[in-house]
C-alpha cells in the first residue's frame, strides 16, 4: 500500500506568480483534501475533492483552485501569489462514499509530507 | 460549526515523566476526534482517533486519549516520555460519519528534557 506523496517538496515563487502543487493519494482512496499550514499554526482546510468535484471549501479566496483526476490524484493551483501564501501545503487522502462503508479506517485522513512554498 | 482549543502552546517534561496534552472541542454535531503528531519538516502522522466506539482510545507509541463528552475534552497522555516524543501535537475534530474536513487546534510543542 503506497502512502500519500506530494511534489515538489520545496518551491520559491515571487509575488504575483502562479503555482501548481501536486498530490497522489494513498492507493484505494478516492478523496483528497488540501490544507494550508502557516508557520507556527495548525493546518487550515482549503478544500476537498471527491469524484473529481469540489466537495467542501474553507475560507480561502477563489484564486485557490483545484482539480482531481480520474486516478484520484489532485492539484492545488494558486494564482496571484501573495506574501501571506508562504506556508506548508498539506494534502490528505481518505475513502468516502459507498465504498467507505465496506472498508476499515474510512473515517481518517492520511497526510503527505507537504510542499513548502515560499513567496518573496 | 466546530472548533478545537489546545491549552498550552509549549509543554516541557522530563524524560520518564507523564505527558499530558490538553484538548477541548466544540461541535454542534457528534464529533470524531483525532490526535496527529508532526516532526520537524514533515507532514502529519495519525496518533489515535475517537470515532464513537470506546471512549478510551489507545494509539501508537504508547499514547492514549479519553473522550469525555461532559467536559468536551480529548486529552492526550503517555505514562513515560521518551526523547523521541519531542514534536508538535495537533488535536483535530471532524463531523462524525465520514472523513470530512478536519478542524485543527493551534498545536502544542512538546519538549522532553534529560
Amino acid at each position: 500500500e503506497t502512502g500519500v506523496t506530494q511534489s515538489p517538496t520545496h518551491l520559491i515563487k515571487t509575488r504575483g506568480q502562479q503555482v501548481t502543487l501536486r498530490c497522489s493519494s494513498q492507493s484505494g482512496h478516492n478523496t483528497v483534501s488540501w490544507y494550508q499550514q502557516a508557520l507556527g499554526q495548525g493546518p487550515q482546510f482549503i478544500f476537498q475533492y471527491y469524484r473529481e468535484e469540489e466537495n467542501g471549501r474553507g475560507n480561502f479566496p477563489p484564486r485557490f483552485s483545484g482539480l482531481q483526476f480520474p486516478n484520484y490524484s489532485s492539484e492545488l493551483n494558486v494564482n496571484a501569489l501573495e506574501l501571506d501564501d508562504s506556508a506548508l501545503y498539506l494534502c490528505a487522502s481518505s475513502l468516502d462514499g459507498a465504498l467507505a462503508r465496506t472498508r476499515k479506517n474510512t473515517d481518517t485522513q492520511y497526510f503527505g509530507p507537504g510542499t513548502r512554498l515560499t513567496v518573496l | 460549526a466546530q472548533s478545537v482549543t489546545q491549552l498550552g502552546s509549549h509543554v516541557s517534561v522530563s524524560e520518564g515523566a507523564l505527558v499530558l496534552l490538553r484538548c477541548n472541542y466544540s461541535s454542534s454535531v457528534p464529533p470524531y476526534l483525532f490526535w496527529y503528531v508532526q516532526y520537524p519538516n514533515q507532514g502529519l502522522q495519525l496518533l489515535l482517533k475517537y470515532t464513537s466506539a470506546a471512549t478510551l482510545v489507545k494509539g501508537i507509541n504508547g499514547f492514549e486519549a479519553e473522550f469525555k463528552k461532559s467536559e468536551t475534552s480529548f486529552h492526550l497522555t503517555k505514562p513515560s516520555a521518551h526523547m523521541s516524543d519531542a514534536a508538535e501535537y495537533f488535536c483535530a475534530v471532524s463531523r462524525a460519519g465520514t472523513a470530512s474536513k478536519l478542524t485543527f487546534g493551534t498545536g502544542t510543542r512538546l519538549q522532553v528534557t534529560l
